[in-house]
């Protein structure tokens, strides 16, 4: 069974450029997670998709950033236009909904984001 | 202000040791907590689950422990070995919202 995908592994833009990350769940994961890491710190929540549908959405960091997960399947992250602090590496992760949060995450290898 | 601590950034230990990290957190009220493990350029791995009414959880030779009075998790790597050397991660739930996660310890075990 394939894991959690990510694409590209490794993006290095100017910046005011765009770019879009995109993230293939496992199969009949309806969960599905974007978290990021900037230099030094944390992993942080973005967003969580249930399906196609944002379940929230509260750690987007202004509106450069847009998620969306058309038909439940693959989701794409797009930054636009990408300032020098979004540098960092962007984690997908799904989870199979077992009534709420008490599934596992699993994580793409990440999309290394280099905003110049 | 809401905060999750793990011990050490780093934490160094002998080859056959037990390895204890762990994992504090203020303003939060977690129903579960999570521990991940996280090589270099790789994505966080999951270990273990423990839910707030279990003390204890254990597999293999990893133990992880829940003290909701004390608002802290321990996480317990015994007979270690140098293959456990990466970076763990304590991750619990906001409020059923989604995971928050510390920001890890990195553990060197050294043959």
């Amino acid at each position: 069974e394939a894991g959690v995908t990510q694409f590209p592994s490794h993006s290095v833009i100017e910046k005011g450029q765009t770019v879009t990350l995109r993230c293939d769940p496992i199969s009949g994961h309806d969960n599905l997670y974007w978290y990021r890491r900037v230099m030094g710190k944390e992993i942080k929540f973005l967003l969580h998709f249930v399906k196609e549908s944002k379940q929230d959405e509260s750690g987007m960091p202004n509106n450069r950033f847009l998620a969306e997960r058309t038909g439940g399947t693959y989701s794409t992250l797009k930054v636009q236009p990408a300032e020098l602090e979004d540098s960092g590496v962007y984690f997908c992760a799904s989870s199979q909904v077992t009534g709420g949060l008490t599934g596992e995450l699993f994580f793409g290898e990440g999309s290394r984001l280099t905003v110049l | 202000s809401q905060k999750i601590e793990q011990n050490s950034e780093a934490l160094n230990i002998q080859e056959g040791k037990t390895a204890t990290l762990t994992c504090n957190y203020t303003n939060y009220s977690p129903a579960y907590l999570q521990w991940y493990r996280q090589d270099p350029g790789r994505g966080p791995v999951f270990l273990l689950l423990i839910r707030e009414n279990e003390k204890e959880k254990r597999k293999e030779r990893l133990k992880v422990t829940f003290d909701t009075t004390l608002k802290q998790s321990l996480f317990h790597i015994t007979a270690s070995q140098p293959a456990d050397s990466a970076t763990y991660l304590c991750a619990l739930d906001n409020y059923g919202q989604n995971f928050v996660f510390g920001p890890g310890t990195r553990l060197s075990v050294l043959p």
